[in-house]
């Protein structure tokens, strides 16, 4: 059964850090392209990042690019996002979500999200 | 403002058929990028419902059906069922942002 877990969040003073985890089980880690996809209370849903499978093809929404950093560890299946300089437009529930294998392939499994809260 | 456009809301009683639009330009369904829907229900994980553009997943009843043409691409549900009560989303990829974009998301009422 594939599985997606994130971990990782919680309450975070504005301007803090954060790293989210996003392990993964049931599927070959490795071949696949995983994303983060982030959903602020009451909105919809807006593309945070993503990682090719050898993570040396890196992807930012503009609104996270220079503060988010992605990365994965293939031998952990396990992907990473660690936030910097968050801000409260930045709270909000995040997914690991993991592509489907042809070009700009759906989502096709979903964590069931970590909650980031930022306030003072 | 998302980049791909979708209507707020739509509703529909038990039985009847509904659409829903997705609306994008030149950089990204224009461009032939594939479209994909999603489905989620308030304080779950999203669900694929369509993949690249009228494909569905196993288990995703034929009720549910996509299509993309030019800029455009439209969600259809047919027999309408309360349980579809959900918010839906398209999705695809821009080539300007160089990255995949999601419409604005909307919510279907089943009267």
């Amino acid at each position: 059964e594939v599985q997606l877990v994130e971990s990782g969040g919680g309450l975070v003073q504005p301007g803090g850090s954060l790293r989210l985890s996003c392990a993964t089980s049931g599927f070959s880690f490795s071949n696949y392209i995983i994303h983060w996809v982030r959903q602020a209370p009451g909105k919809g849903l807006e593309y945070v990042s993503g990682i090719n499978t050898k993570g040396d093809s890196i992807y930012y929404a503009n609104s996270v690019k220079g503060r988010f950093t992605i990365s994965r560890d293939n031998s952990k299946n396990t992907l990473y996002l660690q936030m910097g300089s968050l801000r409260v437009d930045d709270m909000a529930v995040y997914y690991c979500a993991r592509a489907r294998v042809e070009s700009y392939g759906g989502y096709d499994y979903w964590g069931q999200g970590t909650l980031v809260t930022v306030s003072s | 403002q998302s980049v791909l456009t979708q209507p707020p809301s739509v509703s529909g009683a038990p039985g009847q058929r509904v659409t829903i639009s997705c609306t994008g330009s030149s950089s990204n369904l224009g461009a032939g990028y594939d479209v994909h829907w999603y489905q989620q229900v308030p304080g779950t994980a999203p669900k694929l419902l369509i993949f690249g553009n009228s494909n569905r997943p196993s288990g995703v009843p034929d009720r549910f059906s996509g299509s993309k043409s030019g800029t455009s691409a439209s969600l259809a549900i047919t027999g309408l069922q309360a349980e579809d009560e959900a918010d839906y989303y398209c999705q695809s990829y821009d080539s300007s942002l160089s990255g995949r974009v999601f419409g604005g998301g909307t919510k279907l009422t089943v009267l």
